[in-house]
């Protein structure tokens, strides 16, 4: 399996911040990634995908970029209902494999 | 918009088999093109993906629970389901249905809490 690890596993942010969390997979997954945003009680939301394209209804204050084996989410400007855990996801062979987690906290 | 919905059981005792179904609306799974999915997350802890069932009936599973898991379709109904056989409590987590496409899982079903506990 293609392990996928995240850093860090939480940040500390203000609103207005730019954030940036990192994800690293194995082996080289192309341009294969994820990421998914996870508030509390609720499903994950896809974000990104294909490492750079931004899922339909997403704000483009969310960015994605990267490809192999090191990637990057980017939050422009910090929103309240940003506050959430992060994850990110290979989709470049099965079974398709999640990264720890970040945490985006005040 | 597509939406899922998960529905079972949401006790099941230790060694017995977790049931689940995920009904699917506003698109049709024989449409093709799309990995139904299950994925589930135990409490405070990461994603782990279970596996997936194409319209055809071809199934993908995780081989962490390969030997426990079965998947399967009715696309008469739009639902497909879920069996995880000798369940323990390290089977209790959220499940979550989800449409699979080649970029992620785009839309995903709320979730079901699932306690294996006698």
């Amino acid at each position: 399996d293609i392990q996928m690890t995240q850093s860090p596993s939480s940040v500390s942010a203000s609103v207005g911040d730019r954030v940036t969390i990192t994800c690293r997979a194995s082996q080289g997954i192309s341009s294969w990634l994820a990421w998914y945003q996870q508030k509390p009680g609720e499903a994950p939301k896809l974000l990104i995908y294909t490492a750079s394209s931004l899922q339909s209804g997403v704000p483009s204050r969310f960015s994605g970029s990267g490809s192999g084996t090191d990637f990057t989410l980017t939050i422009s400007s910090l929103q309240p209902e940003d506050f959430a855990t992060y994850y990110c996801q290979q989709a470049d062979s099965f079974p398709w494999t999640f990264g720890q987690g970040t945490k985006v906290e005040i | 918009q597509v939406l899922l919905q998960e529905s079972g059981p949401g006790l099941v005792k230790p060694s017995q088999t977790l049931s689940l179904t995920c009904t699917v609306s506003g698109g049709s799974i024989s449409s093709g093109g799309y990995y139904w999915s299950w994925i589930r997350q135990h409490a405070g802890k990461g994603l782990e993906w279970i596996g997936y069932i194409y319209y055809s009936g071809s199934t993908y599973y995780n081989p962490s629970l390969k030997s426990r898991v079965t998947i399967s379709v009715d696309t008469s109904k739009d639902q497909f389901s879920l069996k995880l056989s000798s369940v323990t409590a390290a089977d209790t987590a959220v499940y979550y249905c989800a449409r699979g496409v080649s970029r992620g899982s785009d839309f995903w079903g709320q979730g079901t809490l699932v306690t294996v506990s006698s």
